[in-house]
């Protein structure tokens, strides 16, 4: 299979401070999204990023495929930002398509 | 706008009970999708279908089956329950490629609110 890994594991901010998640994967993947998981556990899309740069208010995505890692940039970080990240990206296995999560950045931010 | 539509939000079982999770994808979507999220872990694929054939399979047990119905609404079916089945599970829907490929957004997927299944 393919292995995602995030960094950082987990994340203290104070409030307004900006902050990188990064997201390593371990092979060629055809689709790549970011979520947060608030403390509710829902599941809120945040990026659909297979490639490029996006940005979406105090939030920002970098994808370089062909180094096989992503980027979130949370800029002027809100207490409301607090929650897990996640990326998870679609890879096409011998067996069809599998999809993966990454490990998960948990970030904490404090007012 | 339209989300995904998951029943039971809550749902408290016996061990060796059967459990039936249903989803209900946003509308036109045609792919869905089941994850299983265990405490502190991350969600780990299960099962899609797309177009009411079973599409791709994760990690889903022998005990668990799955189908997707003519009205795109899928079910998960659990038996023989466990402690360890405890859990969120997620269904996820998506826009197949061929049709969503247009507007770039291919099986970008979006999820329901879960269901926590309880095992006692």
């Amino acid at each position: 299979g393919i292995q995602v890994e995030q960094s950082p594991p987990d994340l203290i901010l104070q409030e307004g401070a900006n902050s990188t998640l990064r997201c390593n994967f371990s092979d060629s993947v055809n689709n790549l999204q970011w979520f947060h998981q608030n403390p509710w556990g829902q599941l809120i899309n945040l990026f659909y990023i297979p490639s490029g740069t996006k940005q979406n208010g105090r939030l920002s995505a970098t994808t370089v495929a062909t180094e096989r890692y992503s980027l979130l940039y949370i800029s002027s970080s809100q207490t409301t930002d607090s929650g897990v990240y996640f990326c998870a990206v679609e890879f096409s296995a011998n067996t069809g398509n599998q999809f993966y999560f990454g490990t998960g950045t948990s970030l904490t931010v404090i007012p | 706008a339209a989300g995904v539509i998951q029943s039971p939000r809550h749902l408290i079982k016996e061990k060796r009970e059967t459990a039936t999770l249903k989803c209900y994808p946003i509308p036109r979507h045609d792919t869905v999708y089941w994850y299983q999220q265990g405490p502190g872990q991350d969600p780990q694929f299960l099962i899609s279908f797309y177009e009411k054939m079973q599409s791709d399979k994760g990690s889903i047990p022998d005990r668990f089956s799955a189908q997707q119905f003519s009205d795109y609404h899928s079910e998960l079916n659990m038996s023989s329950l466990e402690l360890g089945d405890s859990a969120l599970y997620f269904c996820a829907s998506s826009l197949m490629a061929a049709l969503a490929g247009v507007v770039g957004r291919a099986n970008e997927q979006f999820f329901g609110p879960g269901t926590r299944l309880t095992v006692l």
